[in-house]
């Protein structure tokens, strides 16, 4: 079992509708969670940072966090062309390991 | 975010050669800087931590005699490919920890060994 999975797809959304990016991670002493959007050739780039249980938004982002079931998601409303793209789920293991899921891609339909 | 200079963004070097990547912190302090490297289509692949004035911690399966890590300074990492082999070839990109836990990424350097 990897560490962090994700459904690496890709998803295909149209444009205006809700993206939702699910992830799962297998270590339960992970506390911490990221969210990174990378566009072809280029880096990584922070998104969301979730610690706690619950909802995190911002702007058009929402991350959702259930340690229980150790389960992240990422919630994009108002999907635009520009959120195409892939999007890497990142848990922080023991103080400093981040250890990302294979991405996953996602096209916004116009 | 915190900004991260990455240099330089490709690299085209002989088989043989060895070729130096630089990472900056440009307005905060790393304690600790990471290096990944990618293939295309697939996720990123942590290669090693560096932690400033002390050796780099290396993973699995990563050659440290080839893949050398300097972090001199609270602001600077480097990593030498060393003897580099077209199988080197690759998206190496470093990341710069945050008091936060965050990891801001460099740009991002593209390897093509021939």
């Amino acid at each position: 079992q990897k560490e962090v999975e994700q459904n690496s797809g890709p998803l295909s959304v149209p444009e205006g509708a809700i993206a939702s990016l699910n992830c799962t991670y297998s270590d339960r002493g992970s506390q911490s969670f990221f969210w990174y959007r990378q566009y072809s050739g280029k880096s990584p780039e922070l998104i969301m940072s979730i610690y706690s249980n619950g909802d995190k938004e911002d702007g058009r982002f929402t991350a959702q966090l259930n340690k229980a079931s150790q389960y992240v998601s990422l919630l994009i409303r108002d999907s635009q062309p520009s959120d195409s793209a892939t999007y890497l789920c990142a848990a922080l293991q023991g103080a400093q390991k981040l250890v990302f899921g294979q991405g996953t891609r996602l096209t916004i339909n116009p | 975010g915190a900004v991260v200079s990455q240099h330089p963004s490709w690299v085209i070097c002989k088989s043989g050669t060895s070729v130096k990547i630089e990472c900056r912190s440009l307005d905060f302090q790393a304690t600790t800087m990471f290096w990944y490297r990618q293939f295309p289509k697939q996720s990123l692949m942590l290669m090693a931590t560096s932690n400033e004035g002390s050796k780099a911690t290396y993973e699995q399966g990563v050659e440290k005699d080839k893949f050398l890590i300097n972090h001199a300074s609270l602001t600077l990492s480097t990593l030498t490919v060393t003897s580099a082999h077209p199988e080197d070839s690759s998206f190496y990109i470093c990341s710069a920890g945050t008091s936060r836990r965050e990891a801001f990424f460099g740009q991002g350097t593209r390897l093509t060994v021939v």
